[in-house]
């Protein structure tokens, strides 16, 4: 099983609102990423959970917060957004995340902020 | 800023023909990536090169890497519209996890 699953698909939320976008993996990887992307922009790194336990935080706002569960699960917690934060958020995974190995990427959660 | 920048930004081209897109990034690194992704959706990893190689092959892909000039070079042959995406290079900048992506190039493959 090479898929990392993202859920929800699509989110609109208001910006009082408080929710979570979910990751899932079952590859056995240690290394998990979240992404923002904007339109016709590449990928920006936010975090990174290496074994469980946050390992860069790419300084993003504390409105964005981050759970790693266990080493399948990967949240990442909203509240207060404004419409800037408006993106793709993508999830992505690796083995070890030593000399950056091949890294496998979500469908991605397509959240709009009202 | 970023890591890699790729060149051309846009790239239209007849299905059957070759398409060439560079990657130019700027420190030192263990290996370069290449992804692709389909319009609004995840990315998709080509392909991986470490630092002390200088040409790798994966079906219709070829990869060449140019240490000394800090530069890389994705080749698609006999290109298909399926092959219509943004391609990125990633690089790691000599450090572990963090991958930085190039600004793109978008591959039209007109049918």
């Amino acid at each position: 099983d090479t898929e990392v699953t993202q859920t929800p698909k699509h989110l609109v939320m208001g910006m009082t609102n408080k929710k979570s976008l979910k990751c899932e993996q079952h590859m056995g990887h240690r290394a998990m990423y979240w992404y923002k992307q904007k339109a016709k922009k590449p990928p920006e790194l936010m975090f990174v959970y290496s074994y469980e336990k946050l390992s860069i935080n790419e300084s993003v706002p504390s409105r964005f917060s981050p759970e790693c569960p266990n080493s399948s699960l990967l949240n990442l917690h909203l509240h207060a957004l404004q419409p800037e934060d408006s993106a793709l958020y993508l999830c992505a995974s690796s083995g070890t995340g030593w000399e950056s190995d091949t890294q496998y990427f979500g469908p991605g959660t397509r959240l709009t902020v009202l | 800023s970023q890591q890699g920048e790729e060149d051309p930004q846009a790239l239209s081209i007849q299905e059957g023909e070759n398409a060439t897109m560079n990657c130019s990034y700027k420190t030192s690194i263990n290996n370069l990536q290449w992804y692709r992704q389909n319009s609004g959706r995840g990315l998709v990893h080509l392909i991986l090169i470490r630092s002390n190689e200088r040409e790798k092959h994966s079906g219709r892909l070829r990869v060449t890497l140019d240490t000394s000039k800090k530069s890389s070079s994705l080749l698609i042959t006999a290109s298909r519209a399926a092959d219509t995406a943004s391609y990125f290079c990633a690089t790691d900048g000599g450090s572990n996890y963090k991958l930085t992506f190039g600004k793109g190039t978008l591959l039209t493959v007109n049918p």
